[in-house]
């Protein structure tokens, strides 16, 4: 079954620490993104990514890095420099010009 | 600054009835819209979408109506299920085609009452 898996579904971490945050699909979708989610907020595109080796920062870039070195993956790294790291991260993907978007499961990730 | 809004956090409605949620836009510009359902700790996924060449669309229960003219749509559910209790997210496209990304309103908890 084509998807996108998000690992791990919950990650800790001490304040400080750069972490990174996994995202695969298997659907060949040229285009993928990362997006934020906190308490009574939508949700907040960080990065995207139309093609490999190549992204563009969204709404909330700050503090965050990502790459894309291969079509499959397309990891998030959140900084020390990210001042509220704590938060449901959300990676999705698209065929490129398109509106189907496919979702993963989210990383609820908790900086202590 | 917000460009899709949804203004109402939260929507109680009794089971077997009508579900109506909102959502406005800013950008005139936008020309198609999303909904998204969302239960905690999940991913978003699709329900419905709408072309701006359009003002109704239906697909079972759900059906989405545009107001151009008043940069307003709404999402209607009938009836409503129990199962329909999640976070819905109306979403527009940043640019046309899609590749660009979403931009969300910040969400209504609908919740279904027995």
């Amino acid at each position: 079954d084509g998807g996108i898996t998000q690992s791990p579904k919950y990650l800790f971490r001490k304040e400080g620490q750069n972490v990174t945050l996994s995202c695969e699909q298997n659907l060949n979708h040229d285009a993928m993104y990362w997006y934020r989610q906190d308490p009574g907020q939508g949700l907040r595109l960080i990065y995207y990514s139309q093609i490999v080796n190549d992204f563009q920062k969204g709404d909330i870039a700050e503090g965050y890095s990502v790459s894309r070195e291969k079509k499959e993956s397309f990891p998030l790294t959140v900084t020390s420099a990210q001042k509220n790291p704590t938060a449901f991260y959300l990676c999705a993907s698209n065929p490129g010009q398109d509106y189907g978007y496919t979702f993963g499961s989210g990383t609820r990730l908790t900086v202590v | 600054d917000q460009q899709v809004k949804q203004n109402s956090p939260s929507l109680s409605v009794q089971e077997g009835r009508i579900s109506i949620l909102n959502c406005d836009y800013t950008n005139s510009m936008f020309d198609y819209f999303l909904w998204y359902k969302k239960y905690p700790a999940e991913g978003p996924t699709f329900l419905i979408s709408i072309s701006s060449i359009k003002d109704k669309n239906e697909d079972g229960r759900f059906t989405v109506f545009l107001n151009k003219s008043a940069k307003h749509l709404s999402l209607h559910i009938v009836p409503s299920q129990p199962g329909d209790s999640a976070v819905y997210f109306c979403a527009a496209p940043y640019s046309g085609g899609g590749a660009d990304g979403l931009t969300f309103g910040k969400g209504t908890h609908l919740i279904i009452q027995p």
